[in-house]
């Protein structure tokens, strides 16, 4: 079975530029989510969809951040404008079914904001 | 704030010793779980005890739980230098979706 995959791998960028990020989830797994890790601290999480509905976004800052999962498949996460301290690991995990269950995650992407 | 707190936040010991690396929360869980990081990649899920549980083992790893304390602990038995990593406990509450709220993380160094 084919892991949670992510693109890119790296992205350096300037601030007030914008960048996205893809992810794609391991087949069959309805539950989607997105993280921000910053270097030294724990994944927060930014983004969760069931399918191609949002289940909680309270800690995405919408002003800047925009997530979307619109076949229910794969998500894009997108950061317009960035701001330094958005650098960080961004990491996308998967979950088949009930809160029991484990979330796989991929390898992340990791942005440096100059 | 992040729910879980990580004791130590850094843990240097030899190949072959034992690491302890605990973990405390603060409300009620469905569920806990511990997930290594090594450096520059992904999290790796490695261990899920529920509520009702007190102890699981799953090879050379053993957790605990206690929830009248709220903490957990993560014993990696007879270390390697391969277990060299960033540990993190995560907890799951009820009525949350299933979302991990992660602690800040022990760093392992395991030296051969």
């Amino acid at each position: 079975e084919a892991g949670v995959a992510q693109s890119p791998r790296y992205k350096i960028i300037e601030k007030r530029q914008s960048v996205a990020f893809w992810c794609n989830p391991i087949s069959g797994h309805a539950t989607l989510y997105w993280y921000q890790q910053i270097l030294g601290q724990g994944p927060k999480l930014l983004i969760q969809f069931q399918n191609n509905g949002v289940v909680d976004d309270s800690q995405l800052p919408k002003d800047r951040f925009s997530a979307e999962r619109l076949k229910g498949v794969d998500s894009t996460l997108k950061i317009q404008p960035a701001k330094l301290e958005d650098s960080a690991v961004y990491l996308c995990a998967s979950r088949r079914g009930g809160a029991q269950e484990t979330q796989y995650f991929g390898p992340g992407t990791r942005l440096l904001v100059l | 704030s992040q729910q879980g707190e990580e004791d130590p936040q850094a843990l240097s010991i030899q190949e072959g010793e034992n690491a302890t690396m605990n973990c405390s929360y603060k409300t009620s869980i469905n569920n806990l779980q511990w997930y290594r990081q090594n450096s520059g990649r992904g999290l790796v899920h490695l261990i899920l005890i529920r509520s009702n549980e007190r102890e699981k083992h799953s090879g050379r790893l053993r957790v605990t739980l206690d929830t009248s304390k709220k903490s957990s602990s993560l014993l990696i038995t007879a270390s390697r230098a391969a277990d060299t990593a960033s540990y993190f406990c995560a907890t799951v509450l009820y009525n949350q979706g299933g979302k991990l709220i992660f602690g800040q993380g022990t760093e392992l160094s395991v030296k051969p």
